[in-house]
């Protein structure tokens, strides 16, 4: 089953605006990552935000984690067309553990 | 890509053949882990390892087997490939590297396109 689940499943937005994407999981965590995906290529790392905090940015990317909702958004402000990617949130149980991913959102930034 | 090669990158094979998928990382993570990815479905953990010889079970690991004899390698192998195993598989490690702090981040491979006809 399916520990994280972003929301919306396919984002299409201008370049220049604001992409919010969200994750929901059903467990306890200790660690929540955002991952990004383009096309044909294998995943990487945005960030990691730990159960004990509550936002992390870096860069353009800001991502915010509420435990007593379980949920986590990933916002990238000032979005680029090279932003189009899918993004993946993933979420770890205890510290060492395995990763459980959700199906990702498709982000598209339209020139 | 942290280090992290996959072979081979695309592959087409006939059913009922055997099918051996390489990992291959010179970062020297503890951890290791096979994913399958399909859509509709996300990343689906299928193996993985916490060290040398120490191999897990992951949520789709049916039909599929691993080893992992030196820390560099991951394999993964289909012993009987069916169209169902038709998929994109990826590597990824994480955990302790020589000289380095743990590390629950995952670096992935390229990914290696496989086809079951």
């Amino acid at each position: 089953s399916q520990q994280g689940e972003e929301d919306p499943q396919a984002l299409s937005i201008q370049e220049g605006e604001n992409a919010t994407m969200n994750c929901s999981y059903k467990t306890s965590i200790n660690n929540l990552q955002w991952y990004r995906q383009n096309s044909g290529r294998g995943l990487v790392h945005l960030i990691l935000i730990r159960s004990n905090e509550r936002e992390k940015h870096s860069g353009r990317l800001r991502v915010t984690l509420d435990t007593s909702k379980k949920s986590s958004s990933l916002l990238i402000t000032a979005s680029r067309a090279a932003d189009t990617a899918s993004y993946f949130c993933a979420t770890g149980e205890t510290s060492g553990s395995r990763l459980t991913f959700g199906e990702g959102t498709q982000l598209t930034v339209n020139p | 890509d942290a280090g992290i090669t996959q072979s081979p990158r695309h592959k087409v094979t006939e059913t009922g053949t055997p099918v051996t998928l390489r990992c291959h990382q010179t970062e020297n993570h503890r951890y290791m882990y096979w994913y399958r990815q399909d859509p509709g479905h996300g990343l689906r953990l299928i193996h993985y390892s916490y060290g040398v010889k120490d191999t897990d079970k992951g949520e789709v690991s049916d039909g599929y087997s691993v080893s992992r004899s030196k820390t560099e390698d991951f394999l993964l192998t289909l012993e009987s490939a069916t169209s169902s195993q038709t998929s994109v598989y990826f590597c990824a490690i994480s955990g302790w590297a020589s000289g380095s702090s743990f590390t629950d981040t995952q670096y992935f491979g390229p990914g290696t396109r496989l086809t079951v006809l």
